[in-house]
């Protein structure tokens, strides 16, 4: 079946630090791939995405590749800010199923 | 543009009782998708709506039902409460169904409490 496996959080770092999230999936066929971020209290906000081999999506200083090879779709930003607080899921759909599969959450805390 | 609106976004019930959750798509969007999420299972696919017809079901029982209405509007229905339905439950819009590069955004929540 389709799953997402992403690392194991809590993560802490300091302020402009820089951030990698892992993101490994398993899936038939060729998926998308995607980033949510959910703040606290609030649903999830699309962050980026990518829907094919080797794009990369990137929004507000985000960057992820879609790397067929490795089945990966690891999660960067090169200096993170206090205000980056917040639960990132990383989660693939295939076609002909509207379904997205979730990783499990990685919590990110950024300390001033 | 407006955003997807649950309603309530929060309740209370206790075991046994039945409950009715609210979604308001992005105007424009046709395709409805409910999602449960728990510390302890993550986020989890529930039912997806497209042309007022279901087109997915997730691994929950019977309890948990759905319907969209013509304006695309979707509500869902868990009757014979769990504690275990203790859950954020977040509804999604996109523009169509079953096309993996259409984006799903999602509402806010209706946290639900089951006493």
């Amino acid at each position: 079946g389709n799953s997402v496996t992403q690392m194991e959080g809590p993560v802490t770092l300091s302020e402009e630090a820089f951030l990698t999230i892992n993101c490994t999936y398993t899936a038939t066929g060729y998926p998308s791939l995607f980033w949510y971020v959910q703040y606290p209290g609030e649903g999830l906000q699309l962050l980026l995405k990518a829907t094919k081999a080797d794009d990369k999506g990137s929004n507000k200083g985000f960057e992820a590749t879609y790397r067929k090879e490795t089945t990966s779709f690891h999660l960067e930003k090169g200096s993170v800010q206090v205000s980056d607080s917040a639960v990132y899921f990383c989660a693939l759909s295939v076609r002909v199923a509207q379904k997205l599969v979730f990783g499990q959450g990685t919590r990110l805390t950024i300390n001033p | 543009k407006a955003g997807v609106t649950q309603t309530p976004r929060y309740l209370i019930k206790t075991r046994g009782q039945q409950v009715t959750l609210s979604c308001s798509p992005i105007s424009g969007h046709r395709s409805v998708s409910w999602y449960q999420q728990t510390p302890g299972q993550g986020l989890q696919f529930l039912f997806e709506y497209f042309s007022e017809t279901q087109r997915n079901k997730g691994n929950f029982p019977g309890r948990f039902s759905g319907r969209q209405f013509s304006n695309s509007r979707s509500e869902m229905n868990v009757s014979t409460l769990e504690l275990g339905d203790s859950a954020l439950y977040l509804c999604a819009s996109s523009r169509t169904s079953g096309g993996a590069t259409d984006t799903q955004y999602f509402g806010p929540g209706t946290r639900l409490t089951v006493l």
